[in-house]
């Protein structure tokens, strides 16, 4: 079975800095796609970034981007000049090819200091 | 025009009930899901449904069913509910050929 770990529970970064959250993956599908999705506190998931397997090149939207490494089964959402909007829970999603839901990792709490 | 709505987005209601909550998307996605968000807010997918497969989560409980009138909707049937159903649920679609999945804003169910 698929498995994904978030192991930072809660990181905490001054506004206008750089973060990166962490996640890891275990999976021996080769087919599969990755994903950050963010909850405010309205609760909505949203999706903040998305990058399939095949693809070498790290996905980028706007402030977002990832850090992709298949060999290593790392997926890390570096989030840059941080804002108070960004404040949430964030989860890292995985999903092989196919019809299939998403498996979540247990999310890490971002916390934006003014 | 939201694209995939549930209703209600709350819910209280007695140990023993049997309850449903209702999506509905107007996306033209032909896959559905549901996955519960416990208290710790671990998320979980429960049924992937398609119009032609229902995947089931086999640690969910046969009290949950998934039922489809069509292909826009999804509801999810709860039988005797217990305390640990007390969750928030959120139902999903995605389009065929993509891996991008549509949230709805989630359903808080209380069971007292």
């Amino acid at each position: 079975a698929q498995t994904v770990t978030q192991s930072q529970p809660e990181m905490s970064v001054q506004e206008a800095e750089t973060v990166t959250l962490s996640c890891t993956y275990d999976t021996s599908e080769s087919d599969y796609y990755l994903f950050w999705y963010k909850q405010p506190p309205s609760r909505q998931m949203i999706l903040v970034i998305r990058q399939e397997a095949y693809k070498q090149q790290n996905a980028t939207e706007n402030r977002f981007s990832v850090n992709f490494q298949k060999a290593a089964k790392s997926f890390s959402l570096k989030i840059s000049d941080s804002q108070l909007g960004d404040a949430a829970m964030y989860f890292c999603a995985y999903r092989r090819a196919g019809a299939d839901g998403l498996t979540f990792g247990k999310g890490t709490h971002l916390i934006i200091q003014p | 025009d939201t694209a995939v709505s549930q209703t209600p987005k709350y819910l209280v209601t007695q140990m023993g009930n049997d309850k449903s909550i209702k999506c509905e998307q107007n996306l033209g996605h032909d896959t559905m899901y549901w996955y519960k968000q416990d208290s710790k807010k671990f998320l979980k997918i429960m049924f992937s449904y398609n119009n032609k497969e229902l995947i089931i989560n086999e640690t969910v409980p046969n009290r949950f069913s998934p039922k489809s009138p069509d292909k826009a909707h999804l509801n999810l049937h709860i039988n005797s509910l217990e305390l640990g159903d007390s969750a928030v649920y959120f139902c999903a679609s995605s389009p065929p050929g993509q891996n991008i999945q549509y949230f709805g804003a989630g359903t808080r169910l209380s069971v007292l």
